[in-house]
């Protein structure tokens, strides 16, 4: 069990300019969820994945946020035209439908943007 | 819709002195709850779980939580912390039923004082 890795950990782009981010998740788990978390905020749910199917979307996702898990196996997180405010760190997680819905989910260490 | 409040953005401690970090949550639905612990610039770990049964749950590295129904509180404690235990601290909810999303607290950061 490698754990939930996320990449990059780091990027730091220009406003404007459109960036991804890569998850992959423990192996046996089929269920993958994004979220945004800022300076001094909680973590914030921006969207779920149960195999390759988005079955939810937070508001928080805007048109230039899109997500996707083709194969039901990693994700990607995109942001198009990246403005100064999407300037957070963005974590990743996943669980296993096998063990019920015990609500634990095991976090990546994150992919930190800055938007200059 | 669930929401979690953390009143205590910050607190700070001295070694060896017992530690309550509040949280208090609102929910239409029945909910299980959790307390997370985030190292400095590190992932999420789950600390503890309150899924059903015993209202005093315990977790890693010596943290207990109590579920307290009619206040809609699950605080969390420490009879005696270490250095190792600064971090950030936080308390979260998900309903029963459906998939696990947690909704976040804003957090509460702990250090403990030498």
């Amino acid at each position: 069990d490698t754990g939930v890795s996320q990449n990059p950990r780091h990027k730091i782009t220009k406003r404007g300019q459109n960036v991804t981010f890569r998850c992959d998740p423990i192996s046996e788990h089929n269920r993958l969820y994004w979220y945004r978390q800022t300076l001094g905020q909680g973590p914030e749910f921006l969207t779920y994945f149960q195999n390759e199917a988005q079955l939810e979307k937070s508001r928080l996702l805007s048109d230039r946020f899109s997500a996707e898990r083709p194969k039901g196996s990693f994700s990607t997180l995109e942001i198009q035209r990246t403005e100064q405010g999407d300037s957070a760190m963005y974590l990743c997680a996943s669980s296993s439908r096998t063990s019920g819905n015990t609500g634990e989910l095991f976090f990546g260490e994150g992919s930190r943007l800055t938007v200059l | 819709a669930q929401s979690v409040t953390q009143l205590d953005s910050q607190v700070p401690v001295f070694e060896e002195a017992p530690v309550e970090l509040r949280c208090n949550y609102s929910s239409s639905v029945s909910v299980y709850l959790f307390w997370y612990v985030q190292y400095p610039n590190q992932g999420l770990q789950l600390l503890l779980k309150y899924l059903s049964g015993s209202t005093l749950v315990k977790g890693i590295n010596g943290f207990e939580a109590e579920f307290n129904k009619s206040q809609t509180s699950f605080h969390l404690r420490k009879p005696s912390v270490h250095i190792s235990d600064t971090a950030e601290y936080f308390c979260a909810v998900s309903p029963l039923f459906g998939n696990e999303k947690l909704t976040f607290g804003t957090g509460t950061r702990l250090t403990i004082i030498p």
